[in-house]
């Protein structure tokens, strides 16, 4: 069975420094998205998108992130400045369209020292 | 509440005892998704509920759904240690993103 796979599996990084999270999603996927767990505490919604463009982000989704898929099968988030507050483990999922069931990655652990 | 809460946050039980988790939403949905987590791990689907079915099952696992209510529950049967993990329902809102709640932490017990 066809699986969203991401890596790294643990970043480790300073602050202020820039981390890329990649992903590769499920081929037949038109949806992206990507989604953060700071420990303990809920899923939280990042941003989805389609047809190479955002079309919906949170207000966490500030200006220090940014997603693209650059080949039309990574998808990738990017953190420009990361902060203290940023560690959290990310995930990428993926849908073939909005009623459908969403894939879910294993994950990315980004630590932020 | 948010939208996508789930009670009780947390249930210690025996195993082989049955487990019921309850979600409760605020907007009317498509449908409705129950996912696991493991501790420290990624999110799996367990199973989707329509906001035309009232009733689903899959395995040990029996989803109910109250559209009226605006609530559902998961039930897992004959649990196991294995079953150990947190639950979250998730619900697709008007636009493109999922809802997830803050989850129940359930442990069975060996």
């Amino acid at each position: 069975e066809p699986e969203v796979t991401q890596t790294p599996s643990h970043q480790v990084t300073q602050m202020g420094q820039e981390v890329i999270l990649r992903c590769v999603p499920i081929s037949n996927h038109l949806y992206f998205y990507w989604y953060r767990q700071i420990l303990g505490q809920k899923v939280e919604f990042l941003v989805s998108f389609y047809n190479n463009e955002i079309s919906e982000k949170s207000e966490i989704f500030d200006d220090q992130f940014s997603v693209e898929r650059p080949d039309g099968s990574n998808f990738t988030l990017k953190i420009r400045s990361t902060k203290l507050e940023d560690s959290a483990m990310y995930f990428c999922a993926g849908r073939q369209g909005p009623p459908d069931t969403q894939y879910f990655g294993p994950g990315t652990r980004l630590t932020v020292l | 509440s948010q939208q996508g809460e789930e009670d009780p946050q947390a249930l210690s039980i025996q195993e082989g005892e049955n487990a019921t988790m309850n979600c409760s939403y605020k907007t009317s949905i498509n449908n409705l998704q129950w996912y696991r987590q493991n501790s420290g791990r990624g999110l799996v689907h367990l199973i989707l509920i329509r906001s035309n079915e009232r009733e689903k099952h899959s395995g040990r696992l029996r989803v109910t759904l109250d559209t009226s209510k605006k609530s559902s529950s998961l039930l897992i049967t004959a649990s196991r240690a294995a079953d150990t993990a947190s639950y979250f329902c998730a619900t697709p809102t008007g636009g493109f993103k999922t809802i997830f709640g803050a989850g129940t932490r359930l442990f069975v017990k060996a």
